[in-house]
C-alpha cells in the first residue's frame, strides 16, 4: 500500500523556517517525481514545488522561489521541504504528493501537515 | 488569480448527469487532470491524461477535453460525489503546475 506521511508542520513567527519531512512506503521512491501542494484555509490548491526522481530537476512556484528549497533522500525514501522567511501567507496545510507520470498527475496523497505563521 | 478557470459552484439532482468545466490556454498544449477533495481529506486523483481513471475510481466519472476546455463528466451523481473539484495541467512554461480555483459540486 503506497503511503506518504508528512511531518515538521506547526507554528512559526513571520520570518521563521521549519523544515518539513515526507516519508513514502509502498512504492520505488526513486522512480518518481515527487511534489507539493499547499492550500491555506478555506481556499483552493496551489502547487509549490517538484523534483525529479533522481533529483535533476527542481522547480519552485513563484510564490516560494528563494525561500524554499525542495529535496530527496533515495536511500531513506524522504522528501524534504526547507522554508525560509516564512510569511503570513504560506500559513496552509502541506500536502506532498506522488507525481504519476511527471507530468502533473498526482495519484497519491499524505493527509497533509498544518503551518501556521503567526506572531 | 488562476490560470485555469472553474465554475465556482455547480449543482446536480441525484441521479443525474453534471459536467465540471476547466479553462485555460494550456489545456490546449497540456492534458488535464481533475481531482475530488472532501472536507478535511487530502484531495484524490480522479482523472487524468484527459479520461484516464486510477483504480478504484467508479467509472461514472469520465474526461474529456477540446480546444482550450477540459471537462469532468460524473454521470449518474451519487450523494457521495459532493466534493471540492478541481483541475489541474502544466503552466506555459511547462515546468511549473498550475490549479483551477475550484467547482464545489452540490448533489441535491
Amino acid at each position: 500500500e503506497v503511503q506518504l506521511v508528512e511531518s515538521g508542520g506547526g507554528l512559526v513567527k513571520p520570518g521563521g523556517s521549519l523544515r518539513l519531512s515526507c516519508a513514502a512506503s509502498g512504492f520505488t521512491f526513486s522512480s518518481y517525481s515527487m511534489t507539493w501542494v499547499r492550500q491555506a484555509p478555506g481556499k483552493g490548491l496551489e502547487w509549490v514545488s517538484f523534483i525529479s526522481s533522481s533529483s535533476s530537476y527542481v522547480y519552485y512556484a513563484d510564490s516560494v522561489e528563494g525561500r524554499f528549497t525542495l529535496s530527496r533522500d533515495n536511500a531513506k525514501n524522504s522528501l524534504y521541504l526547507q522554508m525560509n522567511g516564512l510569511r503570513a501567507e504560506d500559513t496552509a496545510v502541506y500536502y506532498c504528493a506522488r507525481d504519476k507520470d511527471g507530468y502533473g498527475s498526482f495519484d497519491y496523497w499524505g493527509q497533509g501537515t498544518l503551518v501556521t505563521v503567526s506572531s | 488569480s488562476s490560470e485555469l478557470t472553474q465554475d465556482p459552484a455547480v449543482s446536480v439532482a441525484l441521479g443525474q448527469t453534471v459536467r465540471i468545466t476547466c479553462q485555460g490556454d494550456r489545456l490546449r498544449r497540456y492534458y488535464g487532470s481533475w481531482y475530488q477533495q472532501k472536507p478535511g481529506q487530502a484531495p484524490i486523483l480522479v482523472i487524468y491524461n484527459k479520461n484516464s481513471r486510477p483504480s478504484g475510481i467508479p467509472d461514472r466519472f469520465s474526461g474529456s477535453s477540446s480546444g482550450n476546455t477540459a471537462s469532468l463528466t460524473i454521470t449518474g451523481a451519487q450523494a457521495e460525489d459532493e466534493a471540492d473539484y478541481y483541475c489541474n495541467s502544466r503552466d506555459s512554461s511547462g515546468n511549473h503546475v498550475v490549479f483551477g480555483g475550484g467547482t464545489k459540486l452540490a448533489v441535491l
